[in-house]
């Protein structure tokens, strides 16, 4: 198993852009969730998803959009992107009633 | 969102002397708490865990303690190794919908050779 991957490992915006930040999982695992990771704080969530077609808000969710088409993917959108979004952003997934998280590797992203 | 914090952001520790690193919690509601290591460039890996009806867990080389009357958790790590240098943060579970967790700011664990 991949486990969870992400893509792309590093990006470089400029304000107003828009990209998408790709997540996915090969355990079959219901639940994924998106986490941002700031110097001197502990992880954040923005979105999760408990399962194919359902998301919901975290704790810091403005700026960002997801959706959950299927159990692998989890895509994070930034529509407009702006400098307090330069952060390093981190997917995790679990099993539904298994609390132990699973991360992948980051995805840098810098916002000019 | 909840105050999980850590005592000290750095330790230092000579390699085979053993290795405590403290976390605070504030919601006495918490009943799930893991342990999480990462290495510098890449994403937290679980270490261990404990719920709140357990004082003491072990796993390999490492012990998880919790101590809710003053709503503190520690993770030893027995023999430190110069492979066990990351930042260790712990983690809240509140329950609830999505049983979100909170996350500490983390410990910068230096294993000198």
């Amino acid at each position: 198993n991949a486990g969870v991957t992400q893509t792309p490992k590093f990006q470089v915006l400029k304000t107003g852009q828009s990209m998408t930040l790709q997540c996915a999982q090969d355990m079959n695992h219901e639940y994924m969730s998106w986490y941002r990771q700031d110097p001197g704080m502990g992880l954040r969530l923005i979105h999760y998803s408990v399962g194919a077609g359902i998301t919901d808000q975290g704790e810091v969710p403005n700026g960002y959009n997801v959706s959950r088409s299927t159990t692998e993917d989890f895509p994070l959108r930034l529509l407009s992107a702006a400098p307090s979004q330069t952060s390093v952003y981190f997917c995790a997934s679990r099993r539904q009633g298994v609390e132990t998280q699973y991360f992948g590797p980051g995805t840098r992203l810098l916002v000019l | 969102g909840e105050n999980v914090g850590l005592h000290l952001p750095t330790l230092s520790v000579q390699e085979g002397d053993n290795s405590i690193i403290n976390c605070a919690y504030s919601n006495s509601a918490s009943d799930y708490f893991i342990w999480y290591k990462q290495e510098s460039g890449k994403g937290p890996q679980f270490i261990i865990d404990i719920r709140s009806n357990m004082d003491k867990r072990q796993g390999q080389r490492v012990t998880v303690l919790l101590n809710k009357t003053v709503k503190h958790l520690s993770l030893q790590i027995a023999a430190t190794q110069p492979g066990d240098s990351a930042v260790y943060f712990c983690a809240e579970n509140i329950g609830g919908a999505g049983n979100q967790f909170y996350f500490g700011t983390g410990t910068s664990l230096t294993v000198i050779p």
